[in-house]
């Protein structure tokens, strides 16, 4: 069975500060994997989308690297503003283009100005 | 109409009560899936429907049920709701890779309280 752990649970950093959210996975036999950003009682917001077979993606002020023999995915969010508080989820698809998604718990991230 | 549409947005039932929840996939998704979100969780796979087919089914009791039509929108049906029902449920709409890889593109979502 997949699980998906997301580090750390809560951030809280003022404006302008650079930073990583960590993602682990525990079968490396993923087909993808897809970072969301949720804002409260909301649906998922796409961000960023990485093939089994990509290292990286980057858009904007975001980029995500994948290291699927270790089970390791990062997101990198540059110079980080008030509007970017939420909670970011990644979640990995299982090894075929059907596959379910398998979420981790999330990052609920908070800047502050 | 571009993008994943759910209704209703929110939804009060009471406990024994039924339920269904509607689903418009994004123009050309032929994937649907269906996922409860509790508070504070991340989003658990109820199931999954490809051309009309349920196609993968996670942990959830027979009493959750769902239907994709034709035209790929899709229904999610909750029979004798429990409290532990409350939750936010999301749909998501894909196409399955053919050589170009897609993501899944989510809903709003609708929010249900079981009283």
């Amino acid at each position: 069975k997949q699980e998906v752990t997301q580090i750390p649970a809560a951030l809280s950093v003022p404006e302008g500060e650079n930073l990583v959210l960590n993602c682990s996975f525990t079968d490396s036999a993923i087909y993808n994997l897809q970072w969301f950003r949720q804002d409260p009682g909301k649906g998922l917001t796409s961000l960023l989308l990485i093939q089994s077979s990509q290292r990286e993606q980057t858009s904007g002020r975001l980029n995500a690297s994948l290291d699927k023999s270790s089970g390791r995915s990062t997101l990198y969010i540059a110079a980080s503003q008030p509007g970017d508080s939420a909670t970011y989820l990644c979640a990995v698809r299982r090894g075929s283009t059907l596959g379910r998604l398998y979420f981790g718990r999330g990052t609920q991230l908070t800047v502050w100005p | 109409e571009t993008g994943v549409t759910q209704s209703p947005t929110h939804l009060i039932k009471t406990r024994g009560q039924q339920v269904t929840l509607r689903c418009s996939s994004q123009s050309g998704h032929n994937t649907v899936s269906w996922y409860q979100q509790a508070l504070g969780q991340g989003p658990q796979f109820i199931f999954q429907y490809y051309r009309e087919e349920e196609n993968g089914r996670g942990n959830f009791p027979p009493r959750f049920s769902g239907l994709q039509f034709p035209n790929y929108s899709s229904e999610l049906n909750v029979n004798a709701l429990e409290l532990d029902d409350s939750a936010l449920y999301l749909c998501a709409s894909s196409i399955p890779g053919q050589g170009s890889e897609y993501g899944y593109t989510f809903g709003s979502g609708t929010r249900l309280t079981v009283v």
